[in-house]
């Protein structure tokens, strides 16, 4: 039972446009998301999160999108860097308790130069 | 200002053997969280410890798999007599307090590989 879901498995970008990465969910008990970047053979690392009560978070070049009526939430980074390529993973929890996410299988976003 | 330590970085275990791996949280981090990740898939929740208590077990297998938070020293996730399924990475995250995800930060993992 998949209940955060990544449905692309990779996309492709050009430098300096826009990516966007989707998740969806099935739970309504989540109401905390959160996006992290992992490289190869490394920890993931914390990009940005929203709390259900928002719609809409930006950090920089990072603004994550929730629509919680579709349980569906996007990360866009604008413009897109080639050092942006990773694995890109969405997760998920209950309220704002951190003590267990649900990730998503991750989307590997490649930028090219 | 260390982040969250693991060691092994890659062990290599041969089918019924025991495999122990360690995990030294951030400075002034209390609570620790094991995940796993098998190939091409997403992390997977295991275990989340407090000093000396296990809060939260339920993605843990029933069998073979433990994990503990001494009062001193690392937290270690134990798998005996491994099998091949059990090759994966291994994640240990940890944060100052129960609380927004924002707060966990994760080490750079353990590769186990079961030959």
């Amino acid at each position: 039972d998949q209940q955060v879901k990544q449905n692309s498995p990779s996309l492709s970008v050009q430098e300096g446009r826009i990516s966007i990465l989707n998740c969806d969910y099935t739970n309504s008990m989540f109401d905390y998301f959160l996006w992290y970047k992992k490289y190869p053979a490394e920890g993931p690392t914390f990009l940005i999160s929203i709390s259900s009560i928002k719609d809409k978070n930006e950090d920089g070049r990072f603004t994550v999108f929730l629509n919680k009526s579709a349980k569906h939430l996007s990360l866009h980074i604008v413009p897109s860097q080639p050092g942006d390529s990773a694995v890109y993973f969405c997760a998920a929890s209950p309220e704002t308790s951190g003590s267990r996410l649900t990730f998503g299988e991750g989307t590997q976003l490649t930028v090219n130069p | 200002n260390a982040g969250v330590m693991q060691n092994p970085r890659h062990l290599v275990r041969r089918r019924g053997q025991e495999a122990r791996l360690r995990c030294s949280p951030m400075k002034g981090h209390s609570h620790v969280y094991w995940y796993r990740q098998l190939p091409e898939e997403g992390l997977k929740f295991m275990v989340y410890l407090q000093k000396e208590n296990i809060i939260d077990e339920s993605g843990m297998p029933k069998e073979r798999f433990s994990a503990e938070f001494p009062k001193e020293g690392p937290s270690i996730l134990r798998i005996q007599q491994v099998v091949r399924g059990d090759s994966a990475a291994y994640f240990c995250a940890s944060s100052p307090r129960q609380g927004s995800g924002n707060t966990i930060y994760f080490g750079e993992g353990s590769w186990l590989t079961v030959v």
